[in-house]
């Protein structure tokens, strides 16, 4: 079945430790992007990358990074410089870039600090 | 930069009762308008969208949405809402800059 894929489902990670959430997908498509979750404050935009070997900074960047060195991967690190890391983080892709297309979602990761 | 609003946080309907959320966004350029769904432990799936044509969108389960461009509203509605209604939704607007913005979000909770 063709859809996106998230690892882990839960995932916990000590203060000071950076921390790597997967997500894959085989719908052959070329846009992927990166969200945040916060009770009352709707998915927030991370990263964003439009092809291969690129990416941008979405709306709350500081602390992420993320590589797109093949078109089906889209991995996140959360480091040890976001401030407030325990969310819900959903990945997501579109067959391409703005309008006329609409985004899938994979089932998200829990992430929390202890 | 753009922003959507979701007036409403929390909604407790009674099954059978008429639903009705709100959704504002401020761009005032073309837009692509569309309402997701989160049903409880499951991902974030697609109600219906709305890209070019009518304003009145009809998605699945018997919601639809009416884009009003001069209100910059997209709400969305169900005559009459189950039990399985129950979930948090999510208005979402593709505008500026081709940035797909995500509302706060409404949980809807039906009481059977």
């Amino acid at each position: 079945d063709g859809g996106i894929t998230q690892s882990p489902k839960y995932l916990f990670r000590k203060e000071g430790q950076n921390v790597t959430l997967s997500c894959e997908q085989n719908l052959n498509h070329d846009a992927m992007y990166w969200y945040r979750q916060d009770p009352g404050q709707g998915l927030r935009l991370i990263y964003y990358s439009q092809i291969v070997n690129d990416f941008q900074k979405g709306d709350i960047a500081e602390g992420y990074s993320v590589s797109r060195e093949k078109k089906e991967s889209f991995p996140l690190t959360v480091t040890s410089a976001q401030k407030n890391p325990t969310a819900f983080y959903l990945c997501a892709s579109s067959a391409g870039w703005g309008t006329n297309t609409e985004a899938f979602f994979g089932q998200g990761t829990r992430l929390t600090v202890v | 930069a753009q922003s959507v609003s979701q007036h409403n946080h929390h909604v407790i309907l009674s099954e059978a009762a008429s639903l009705e959320l709100g959704c504002n966004y401020s761009y005032g350029g073309t837009v692509n308008l569309f309402w997701y769904v989160q049903y409880p432990g499951q991902h974030l799936q697609l109600l219906l969208k709305y890209f070019s044509g009518d304003p009145l969108v009809k998605g699945i389960k018997g919601f639809e949405a009416e884009f009003i461009k001069s209100k910059f509203s997209f709400n969305l509605r169900k005559p009459s809402v189950q039990w399985s209604d129950t979930a948090e939704y999510f208005c979402a607007v593709i505008g500026a800059g081709n940035m797909l913005t995500f509302g706060g979000g409404t949980r809807l909770m039906v009481k059977p």
